[in-house]
């Protein structure tokens, strides 16, 4: 089983307070990173999906990083608002078998206090 | 608008049930996985299919099948439902070689 770990579990900041996310991911194989935003009652949404290393990609407040040689990324977020209060999960895809499975981490939640 | 569609948004079940959760997509993806999410646990691949009739088992496959009859339904059989099977499932599709995967908006399933 690959494994796929984020950090922290969870975070609570205040409206305004920028802050940021590590995803580690097994670098073997290694096909692609996604980070999703899953808020409560909705399907996750794919914020991005990053396959080279050093990729940096940017939506808005939000973007991440890639280091594929060590298995890591951050998604920071700039001035957090209430409405970026959701579970962040990053995924995993690597080769192997007959098609790329995305594995994914266990999610930060975080909570932006107004 | 690409979408994957889940049957139910909310199920509840009886312990013993044979349950069905079935999942539709309109992108004519190859590729489609049945997760389950639990607190502190993160979302846990139960079974995928990357094509019509054919499927691998995830991480968690003990208690569930699948079947893939047509390229855009992917059904997940719980076949004697318990209590320890209650939680969200999420399906997904992507194309083949991916990257980005399309989910529903998940089913929550209560087995009492």
């Amino acid at each position: 089983i690959l494994n796929v770990e984020q950090s922290p579990q969870s975070l609570h900041v205040q409206e305004g307070d920028s802050t940021n996310f590590t995803c580690s991911f097994p670098s073997s194989n290694f096909y692609a990173l996604h980070w999703y935003r899953w808020e409560t009652a909705k399907s996750p949404e794919a914020l991005f999906v990053m396959t080279l290393n050093g990729d940096e990609k940017k939506k808005g407040r939000i973007s991440a990083t890639l280091n594929t040689k060590e298995g890591y990324s951050y998604l920071y977020i700039k001035g957090s608002q209430p409405e970026d209060s959701a579970t962040y999960l990053c995924a995993s895809m690597n080769y192997g078998g007959a098609t790329n499975k995305l594995i994914f981490g266990t999610g930060t939640l975080l909570a932006v206090q107004p | 608008d690409v979408k994957v569609t889940q049957s139910s948004r909310y199920l509840v079940k009886r312990t013993g049930e044979k349950v069905f959760l079935e999942c539709v997509q309109d992108m004519d993806h190859e590729n489609m996985f049945w997760y389950r999410q639990d607190p502190g646990l993160g979302l846990r691949l139960i079974y995928f299919s990357y094509d019509v009739k054919m499927k691998e088992k995830g991480d968690i496959p003990e208690g569930y099948s699948v079947s893939r009859e047509k390229k855009e339904r992917f059904s997940l059989i719980l076949e004697s439902a318990s209590t320890n099977q209650t939680s969200m499932y999420l399906c997904a599709s992507s194309p083949v070689g991916g990257p980005e995967a399309f989910f529903g908006q998940g089913t929550r399933l209560t087995v009492v």
